[in-house]
């Protein structure tokens, strides 16, 4: 299996300010068929499921707002929220899918400061 | 809108299987990927596997010899089951819709429903 491993596990951040969340995986997760990596990313908010936010590392879902964005290759991934907003508040999770399983990194609590 | 919802017992005993459905509401379960993730209280997320309307699947390799899903296309429903419960098997089970060409791109998702696993 591969494993998943964010950082932090918990991070309050300023109103306005820039969060970073990482993201590391136990092995490569580039898919050499398109050249892309196998890596999603989801928020949860207390009380509701996940949402997709960010698959291929870097395409944002439809509806997802620009200050969300993905970046990284190989093993090392970042989920960056530009400007914190009182709504981001939640659990973003990063998810493999490299293959034909799929493993999640334990979370991340994202916090106002 | 489509919609899923997950139904099921909320309390299973050791040892027992559970059975969870999943009916998805304002659409065709034809021709999409169908997820099982579950949560435990306070933990994260674990893919448990999925079923494509025709009805392959794949299942995690830590819960493979426990899991069989399937689906009804005439109820428009996707089940899990889930045998030789234990404690560690309490969790919130979501179900969820994957793409039609992909199942990771998990877009749609359940309420979710708990499952305590105690005698």
């Amino acid at each position: 299996d591969i494993v998943m491993t964010q950082s932090p596990d918990s991070l309050a951040v300023s109103l306005g300010e820039r969060a970073t969340i990482n993201c590391k995986s136990s092995q490569s997760v580039l898919y050499s068929a398109n050249n892309k990596n196998s890596l999603a990313w989801y928020q949860q908010k207390p009380g509701q499921p996940p949402k997709l936010l960010i698959y291929w590392a870097s395409t944002r879902e439809s509806g997802v707002p620009d200050r969300f964005s993905g970046s990284g290759s190989g093993t090392d991934f970042t989920l960056t929220i530009s400007s914190l907003q009182a709504e981001d508040v939640a659990v973003y999770y990063c998810q493999q899918y490299y293959g034909y399983s799929s493993t999640f990194g334990q979370g991340t609590k994202l916090e106002i400061k | 809108q489509v919609q899923l919802q997950e139904s099921g017992p909320g309390l299973v005993k050791p040892s027992e299987t559970l059975s969870l459905t999943c009916t998805v509401s304002g659409g065709s379960i034809s021709n999409y990927y169908w997820s099982w993730i579950r949560q435990p209280p306070g933990g994260g997320l674990e893919w448990i596997g999925y079923i494509y309307y025709s009805g392959s699947t794949i299942y995690n390799p830590s819960l493979k010899s426990r899991v069989t899903m399937s689906v009804d296309m005439s109820k428009n429903q996707f089940s899990l089951s889930l045998s030789s419960m234990t404690a560690a098997d309490t969790a919130v089970y979501y179900c969820a819709r994957g793409g039609t060409a992909t199942y990771w791109n998990l877009g749609l998702w359940g309420r979710g429903t708990l499952v305590s696993v105690s005698s």
